[in-house]
Parts: structure tokens; sequence; C-alpha cells
């Protein structure tokens, strides 16, 4: 059974710093693109980032070049999101997401990052 | 980023059957096709129908995917009460190189 396993999230002030991960299973997880999610409160979905399957590739939305930066441990089966230099409206839920053709055939529950001081 | 274009809401009757719209552009919808996801309140996301049109297993027969020139559509046919949910379309912009999500549609069974 494919598994995505959420974790990190929590209370950061502004300008604070949070690591995310993404535990996977059930499935070969270094041949997978992997993306990170999020949906502020009451909002709709927003992509943040992607990687390919070696790590290789990533891509960022607008909103968080330069601030977030995500990677993968092939080895642990993990997925990571690296957030510096946070602001109030990064608050949302954060979802991984796998991709087989399109984004999201397969997502964590989610885990919340709140930024307020 | 420029998202897609979904209209917030929807409402149908029981039975009836409902068409969702979801508008891009030549670089995302009409060249890369765009996938549906479904989400109830509280839960993540899950996919309907792939870029290509396609139903994972396990999806309802009753959902099917097309889409027309810059123009993609869910319909839903026998609505039913676990269909009321919010649908987002998703779609790989390659002028951006990014994902981009339509705005969500709420589909409200009457």
């Amino acid at each position: 059974e494919v598994q995505l396993v959420e974790s990190g999230g929590g209370l950061v002030q502004p300008g604070g710093s949070l690591r995310l991960s993404c535990a996977a299973s059930g499935f070969a997880f270094s041949t997978y693109w992997m993306h990170w999610v999020r949906q502020a409160p009451g909002k709709g979905l927003v992509w943040v980032s992607h990687i390919n399957s070696d790590g290789s590739i990533t891509n960022y939305a607008d909103s968080v070049k330069g601030r977030f930066t995500i990677s993968r441990d092939n080895a642990k089966n993990t997925l990571y999101l690296q957030m510096n230099s946070l602001r109030a409206e990064d608050t949302a839920v954060y979802y991984c997401a796998r991709e087989d053709n399109s984004l999201g055939d397969y997502w964590g529950q989610g885990t919340l990052v709140t930024v307020s001081s | 980023q420029a998202g897609l274009t979904q209209p917030p809401s929807v409402s149908k009757g029981l039975r009836q059957t409902a068409t969702l719209t979801c508008t891009g552009n030549s670089n995302n919808v009409g060249n890369q096709g765009a996938a549906w996801l479904q989400q109830h309140q509280g839960h993540p996301p899950k996919l309907l129908s792939d870029r290509n049109n396609n139903r994972p297993s396990g999806i309802s027969e009753r959902l099917s995917a097309s889409r027309s020139g810059n123009t993609a559509s869910l319909t839903i046919t026998g609505l039913q009460p676990e269909d009321e949910a919010d649908y987002y379309c998703s779609a790989w912009d390659s002028s951006l190189s990014a994902w981009v999500f339509g705005g969500g549609t709420k589909l409200t069974v009457l």
C-alpha cells in the first residue's frame, strides 16, 4: 500500500525556518517525481515545488523561489522541504504528493505550518 | 504564476449531471492536458482523472473527463450526496516550468 507521511510542521515566527519531511513507503520511491503542494486555511491548492527521481531537477513556484529548497534521500525513501525566511502568507497545510503521469496520484495527510509571532 | 480558471461553485440536484470546467491556455491545458482532483473537507485531495483523461483504479465510472482546446471538463452523472466536494484541475505549464491549479469549484448536490 502506498503511503506518504508528512512531518515537521508547527508554529514558527516570521523570518524563521522549518524543515518538512515526507516518508514514503509501498512503492519504488526512487523512480518517481515528487511534489509539495500547500493549502492555506479555507483556500485552494497551490503548487510549491517538485523534484525528479534522482534529485537533479527541481522547480519552484515564484512565491517560494530563493526561500524554499526541495530535496530527497532515496536511500531513506524521504522527501524534504527546507523552508527559510518564512512569512505569514506561508501559513498552510503542506502536502507531499507523488507524480505518475499527473501530479498527485497519491497524497499524504498533510502537515500544518503556522507562521506567526 | 497565473492559474487555471474554474467557476467557484456549481449546484445540481440529486441524480442530475454536473459538468465542471477548467480553462487555461496553449501552454498548459491546451498542450499538456489537465488532471482532476476531488477534495472533501478536512481530507487530502484524491486524483479522479489524469491529464490523459484516464480514471485511476477505483474511481467511479460516473465520472468522465475530456478536453476541447484550452478547456478541460469533468462530467459527473447520477449525482450522489458523496459527490459534494471541492474539485480542482491541474496542469503542467511549459512556459512557466511550473504546475498550476485552478481555484477550485465547490459542487453542491441539492
